[in-house]
């Protein structure tokens, strides 16, 4: 079992370039989220889905579209990269009050 | 809406000894869970403990335990017998139930350094 994995592990952009993240698992769980990480502080919910075909706006949405064609894979999408979105991502997924991380994504948009 | 506070933004043990990290939350779910992760440089986020807020009983996984205080709305983490692996960044976070389980609502962090 791999587990959570993430691709890619490091991304630079320029302002108004467009980059797709992608979360993928192997352990069957219908629930999967994105989380982004600023410097010196916690995890702050992106984008979430339930199950394959569905997503929900978690916390902090703006600037973010995210897919779930497939139960295994959750993407992650910026259609035009700002600075405000350099952050560390993470994806999770999970079935129960236990959820798994991934490794995390470290973006830098210059 | 949830919030959690960590009001400790750095804590420091000696190695073998006993430390603990402070974190408050607010909810207005009867049905919630409360988590302690472990961020490493590495930035993996590893699961330390959880606790569901129906059970009385204080969670316990080897050298960490927590003091759950319900009506006071305070989670504690206790590291004993610390070790110079446990040096991270600790994150407090809760969740509602049902089909909110993975939707964490974290705290600020209390980076934990250990002196050998």
């Amino acid at each position: 079992n791999a587990g959570v994995t993430q691709t890619p592990k490091f991304r630079v952009l320029k302002t108004g370039q467009s980059m797709t993240l992608l979360c993928a698992q192997d352990m069957n769980h219908e629930y999967m989220y994105w989380y982004r990480q600023d410097p010196g502080m916690g995890l702050r919910l992106i984008h979430y889905s339930v199950g394959e075909g569905t997503t929900a706006k978690g916390e902090v949405p703006d600037g973010y579209n995210v897919s779930r064609l497939k139960k295994q894979n959750f993407l992650l999408g910026l259609e035009s990269a700002a600075p405000s979105q350099t952050s560390v991502y993470f994806c999770a997924s999970g079935r129960s009050s236990v959820i798994y991380f991934g490794p995390g994504t470290r973006l830098t948009v210059t | 809406a949830q919030t959690v506070t960590q009001s400790q933004p750095e804590m420091s043990v000696q190695e073998a000894e006993t430390v603990t990290l402070s974190c408050t939350y607010d909810t207005s779910e009867s049905d919630y869970y409360l988590f302690w992760y472990k961020q490493p440089p590495s930035r993996q986020m590893i699961l330390v403990i959880r606790q569901e807020a129906y059970k009385q009983q204080n969670a316990t996984e080897n050298r960490f335990s927590v003091n759950f205080q319900k009506a006071a709305k305070s989670f504690s983490l206790k590291i004993s017998d610390s070790q110079l692996g446990d040096a991270a960044m600790y994150f407090c976070a809760s969740n509602a139930g049902g089909t909110s389980y993975g939707k964490l609502t974290f705290g600020q962090g209390t980076i934990l350094t250990v002196h050998p």
